[in-house]
């Protein structure tokens, strides 16, 4: 699986945006971007993926960059409920196996 | 409608002792996962299921893990001769099917504790 890196953690104030940035330069072309968050002692939630061109929906927006290589999910205003563990992950459109392969995820702080 | 629930939502059970998770996925999701999560580590895949077969096993720590799905539905994870090193969260998840960009919806998990 190609592999994500993300930075360890980052903070934001709250009712700022926040981008929170992921590196991918061996994605294929058939290689959806995924984002996924995990809050405190939950399970992780889906929050938005993305092919080629950017996405918005209620959560968040994701922007691709041209060549694929990276991706910036963008919290438009954070909330202290946005505090969690933000994974970027790949997974390929042709295969059957869409398990989710998770990495170390960025740590979101929001403070007041 | 109701999300994935998972059952019992802790468990702790000394070393040695088998042990039953159960996932209920959303109702009809065809595709069900299973993750652990150990302290301080990442999620790790266990074992995926596309209706009650599972073609991926390559998840599964030992031979000491089973997983099975009956009914297209309901799954039960079972650890048998529990070790310390079992202690995790164990997620279950279910996407409408297998392939494809569909997003999974993950349960909130069973805290297991081997004393």
């Amino acid at each position: 699986d190609a592999k994500t890196t993300q930075p360890n953690s980052m903070e934001s104030n709250e009712e700022e945006p926040v981008h929170l940035p992921c590196n991918h330069s061996t994605i294929s072309g058939t290689d959806y971007i995924h984002w996924y968050r995990q809050l405190p002692s939950q399970g992780p939630e889906y929050v938005i993926h993305g092919l080629t061109s950017n996405v918005n929906n209620r959560m968040a927006s994701l922007a691709i960059a041209e060549d694929r290589k990276s991706s910036t999910l963008i919290l438009h205003r954070a909330t202290l409920r946005d505090a969690a563990v933000y994974y970027c992950i790949l997974r390929d459109l042709t295969g059957t196996a869409s398990k989710l392969t998770f990495g170390t995820g960025t740590r979101l702080q929001v403070t007041l | 409608g109701a999300g994935v629930s998972q059952s019992p939502s802790n468990k702790v059970t000394e070393k040695g002792k088998d042990v039953e998770l159960r996932c209920d996925p959303i109702s009809g999701h065809t595709a069900l996962y299973w993750y652990r999560q150990s302290l301080g580590q990442g999620l790790e895949f266990l074992i995926y299921f596309q209706g009650n077969s599972a073609p991926d096993k390559s998840g599964l720590p030992s031979d000491r893990f089973s997983a099975e799905r009956t009914g297209g539905s309901v799954s039960t994870l079972t650890i048998q001769r529990t070790q310390q090193e079992d202690s995790a969260v164990y997620l279950c998840a279910s996407s409408l099917v297998l392939a494809g960009p569909y997003e999974q919806y993950f349960g909130p998990g069973t805290r297991l504790t081997v004393t």
